[in-house]
């Protein structure tokens, strides 16, 4: 069936690093990969999305790229900072379902002062 | 514009008791959504209505029930709850293929 896998599960970095999250996608008919970001108790917020028309996308500290041949796509934040602590779920469009999306597990990320 | 709200926030229920989840939006979206979140399992579909008047299972559809009320408003209902229920329950909306936004959550557990 669809999936999507997500990787790594946790991630720790210092403060001012770079963190990168990978995801990876089963059916290559989908066309839209969004990145939601989840604090501790809180809903789940997009951050960035890209369609498949692009390759790479970028906002301020956030970028994401898209490998459509490979089937994978991944979430860059630069310049990390201590508020950017949370977890981060991938998510890629389900084809021929007007929208639905299928979510990785999850990665929570860990900035250290 | 408050978004996407949801009610209760929290609820205890035992085995077997029926209960709905409320869920209403003002931003005048198609789609509707209601997902389920475990520990380490992200988010899963349960259903999904695309448009007012239609509904349809997602990937974990078992034990629920859903309406679409109107176009604002989606409920999520539990006939006899289970405690492989017990989850955190969020409803989102978004026009298609587009940014889904959530609600706060409901914080649901059956005993």
């Amino acid at each position: 069936g669809e999936n999507v896998e997500q990787h790594p599960s946790t991630l720790s970095v210092q403060e001012g690093d770079s963190a990168v999250i990978k995801c990876t996608y089963s059916d290559s008919a989908s066309n839209y990969f969004p990145w939601y970001k989840q604090e501790l108790g809180k809903r789940p917020q997009l951050i960035i999305d890209i369609r498949s028309n692009v390759g790479e996308k970028k906002d301020q500290r956030i970028a994401v790229t898209l490998n459509k041949t490979a089937k994978h796509f991944s979430l860059h934040i630069t310049e990390t900072q201590p508020e950017d602590s949370a977890v981060y779920f991938c998510a890629a469009s389900r084809v021929g379902s007007q929208g639905n999306l299928i979510f990785g597990k999850g990665t929570k990320l860990s900035v250290k002062p | 514009n408050a978004g996407v709200t949801q009610t209760p926030k929290f609820q205890v229920l035992k085995t077997g008791q029926s209960m709905t989840l409320q869920c209403a939006q003002d931003m005048n979206h198609n789609s509707m959504y209601w997902y389920r979140q475990d520990p380490g399992m992200g988010l899963r579909l349960i259903y999904y209505s695309a448009s007012e008047g239609t509904t349809d299972k997602g990937e974990v559809p078992n034990g629920y029930n859903v309406s679409r009320l109107n176009k604002r408003e989606f409920s999520l209902r539990l006939e006899s709850a289970a405690p492989s229920q017990t989850s955190v329950y969020f409803c989102a909306s978004s026009e298609y293929y587009g940014e889904q936004y959530f609600g706060p959550g409901t914080r649901l557990t059956v005993t």
